[in-house]
Order: structure tokens, then C-alpha cells, then sequence
């Protein structure tokens, strides 16, 4: 069965300062998609990355990244400089070939100005 | 622009009463999704469609009710049936090839509570 684990449920850090988001999943497929969403105050979801289980490249995008380590069944996301505006809940979700996405319990960021 | 449109906002219901949140979406989208969030857990799969007049059940589908006679709408309807509805629903769409491994487009929420 399918299942993502987010052990952190709040984090508060100081602006400017970076922070790791960790996600570990559990699937018994070699085909699967990890996703990433943010969550802010008002309410929806904004996609901000999607890997498929055969690409373990970290990918970048301004001040987000992303460790993809299969080895350790582990998609973690790293904000760099943080700022206010990066508070929300943010989830890992993962998604077996042709199948339905589990959703991680989320973690909720604080960034404190 | 292109997106999706959940109404209302906020919605009360009483005891013995049906209720139904709207879901429109005008990105030309064939899956559509509804989510259930309660505090400090994660999204749950309530129904979900992938084409018009289809719709199939997710995890937590007892207490709910669904239609899909529009691509582009997908309501749902919290019965009387459905005990503890109070919660957050949001809906969802995204593209059907591969529709487990497409990003998901998310409208802002449904905020349901008991009156």
C-alpha cells in the first residue's frame, strides 16, 4: 500500500533563514509520481513540483529544491532565504502509475519576520 | 483567466439537511476531484471523475453524493446520511491522460460547518 509520511507538523523559522521540508514515502511500485503542494492561508492548493520514480535529478527553481533519493524512499524541499510569504501547509503527495494520489498530513510553515 | 470556481465560501448546515457545494471549472479538464482536509491531516479522496456522466468513489465516499452531466461541473452533495460533515472540501481538476500523475488545479475551498 501507498503512503507518505511528513514527521514534521510545524516548523517556525526566522526570515532569511533556510529550511528542509522532509517527506518519506512507502510504495511497493517501480513506476510512481511525488508531488509537492503549498497551501496558503486562503485555502487552495498550488502545485509547485512533480517527479516520476525514474528521474533522481535534485531540480532547482529560485529559491526552492528538491532531494529525490530513492535509496532512502525520500523527495525533501529545501527554501533557501525564507520569507514571510513562503507560510503555508505545505504537502508531499504521491502518485502509483494509473492510480489515484495519496496525500501526505502536511507541514505547516511559520516564517517569522 | 482559467481556473476553478468553488461556491460558497462558507455554508452552515443543519441537522437532517442535504447540502450542495458547487464546483466549476473552465480549464477544459476531463478529471475532477473532491477532497475532504480536517485539521492537521491530509487531503482525502471523497468521489472523483475522469469523463462526463462517470464518476467513481474514493476513500471516504459514504455520506456523499456526486453528479457529472457538465465537463465542466462537478457538485457535491453532503447528505444527512454523512455524520460528521463538518470540515474543508476542496475540488480539483486536471488533465485525464495519465490522471493519477497529472498536477492538480485546486479551487479555494469550501468551508462547511453544523448549525
Amino acid at each position: 500500500a501507498q503512503k507518505v509520511t511528513q514527521a514534521q507538523t510545524e516548523i517556525s523559522v526566522v526570515e532569511k533563514e533556510d529550511v528542509t521540508l522532509d517527506c518519506v514515502y512507502e510504495t511497493r511500485d517501480t513506476t510512481y509520481y511525488l508531488f509537492w503542494y503549498k497551501q496558503p492561508p486562503s485555502g487552495e492548493l498550488v502545485f509547485l513540483i512533480r517527479r516520476n520514480s525514474f528521474d533522481e535529478q535534485n531540480e532547482i527553481s529560485g529559491r526552492y529544491s528538491w532531494n529525490f533519493q530513492k535509496s532512502t524512499s525520500s523527495f525533501n524541499f529545501t527554501i533557501t532565504a525564507s520569507q514571510v510569504v513562503d507560510s503555508a501547509v505545505y504537502f508531499c503527495a504521491l502518485s502509483e502509475a494509473g492510480d489515484k494520489v495519496i496525500f501526505g498530513p502536511g507541514t505547516s510553515l511559520s516564517v517569522i519576520p | 483567466d482559467g481556473g476553478i470556481t468553488q461556491s460558497p465560501k462558507y455554508l452552515f448546515r443543519k441537522e437532517g439537511q442535504n447540502v450542495t457545494l458547487s464546483c466549476e471549472q473552465n480549464l477544459n479538464h476531463d478529471a475532477m476531484y473532491w477532497y475532504r482536509q480536517d485539521p492537521g491531516q491530509g487531503l482525502r479522496l471523497i468521489y472523483y471523475s475522469q469523463i462526463v456522466n462517470d464518476f467513481q468513489k474514493g476513500d471516504i465516499a459514504e455520506g456523499y453524493s456526486v453528479s457529472r452531466e457538465k465537463k465542466e461541473s462537478f457538485p457535491l452533495t453532503v447528505t444527512s446520511a454523512q455524520k460528521n460533515p463538518t470540515a474543508f472540501y476542496l475540488c480539483a481538476s486536471s488533465m485525464r491522460e495519465g490522471w493519477g500523475n497529472q498536477p492538480q488545479h485546486f479551487g479555494d475551498g469550501t468551508r462547511l460547518s453544523i448549525l
